[in-house]
């Protein structure tokens, strides 16, 4: 099976203007987790969805939002982006309820965004 | 609000020395805690979990405990070699919410 990919990897952009990341979990997979990894906070978990609904959410503000398609691709978006944007962003799919590893979370390479 | 907190922030063994990261949490009413390996620049890979109901987790020369009363976990790994070489997080779930430590920088000498 294919692991969770990220598109871009990689990502430069300037203060004031947005950004949409994308994840695709591994298949049969459809929860989806995203997180923020930066060196002074460490990891945070941004949001969860799962069957295209946000099921839960961290303690970040509204510029950061996120969906969920019908086959459990999930993309995140960041608007008016602010210096301290600048980070690893993780996405993590987890396997569905009744599997043995179900609390594991399988996590992709990370887009890195930078704001300049 | 839970609190992770790993110690040392920063290890330097050399090959084949036994070694144990501590993770340690605020609040002991967990659901499970999972310990991660994060290349530089790349994603985490899952080690191990351990549910709270269980003790401990082993998986090859990896060994982790854990006792929720002291708010503690470790993960031993045995005969270190340089591609152990990472950081190791450990991360702690209550309900929906998933919380991690900062890490422990693992280096291995050759």
């Amino acid at each position: 099976k294919a692991g969770v990919t990220q598109t871009p990897r990689y990502l430069i952009k300037t203060r004031g203007q947005q950004v949409t990341l994308s994840c695709s979990p591994i298949s049969g997979h459809r929860s989806v987790s995203w997180y923020q990894q930066t060196p002074g906070q460490g990891l945070q978990f941004l949001f969860e969805y799962f069957s295209e609904t946000q099921r839960n959410k961290g303690n970040f503000p509204g510029r950061f939002s996120g969906r969920q398609f019908s086959n459990s691709r999930s993309e995140m978006n960041v608007s008016t982006l602010e210096l301290g944007d600048s980070a690893l962003y993780l996405c993590a799919s987890s396997p569905p309820q009744g599997t043995l590893s179900t609390d594991t979370q399988y996590f992709g390479p990370g887009t890195r965004l930078t704001v300049l | 609000k839970q609190e992770v907190t790993q110690i040392p922030a920063a290890l330097s063994v050399p090959e084949g020395e036994n070694l144990v990261l501590n993770c340690s949490f605020t609040d002991s009413a967990i659901y499970n805690l999972q310990w991660f390996r994060q290349d530089p620049g790349k994603g985490l890979t899952s080690l191990l979990l351990i549910q709270s109901s269980q003790r401990e987790q082993t998986s090859g020369r990896l060994n982790a405990s854990l006792d929720k009363s002291s708010g503690r976990s470790t993960l031993y790994i045995a005969a270190s070699q340089p591609g152990d070489s990472a950081t190791y997080l450990c991360a702690v779930k209550q309900g929906d919410d998933m919380r991690f430590g900062a890490g422990t920088r693992l280096t291995v000498k050759p």
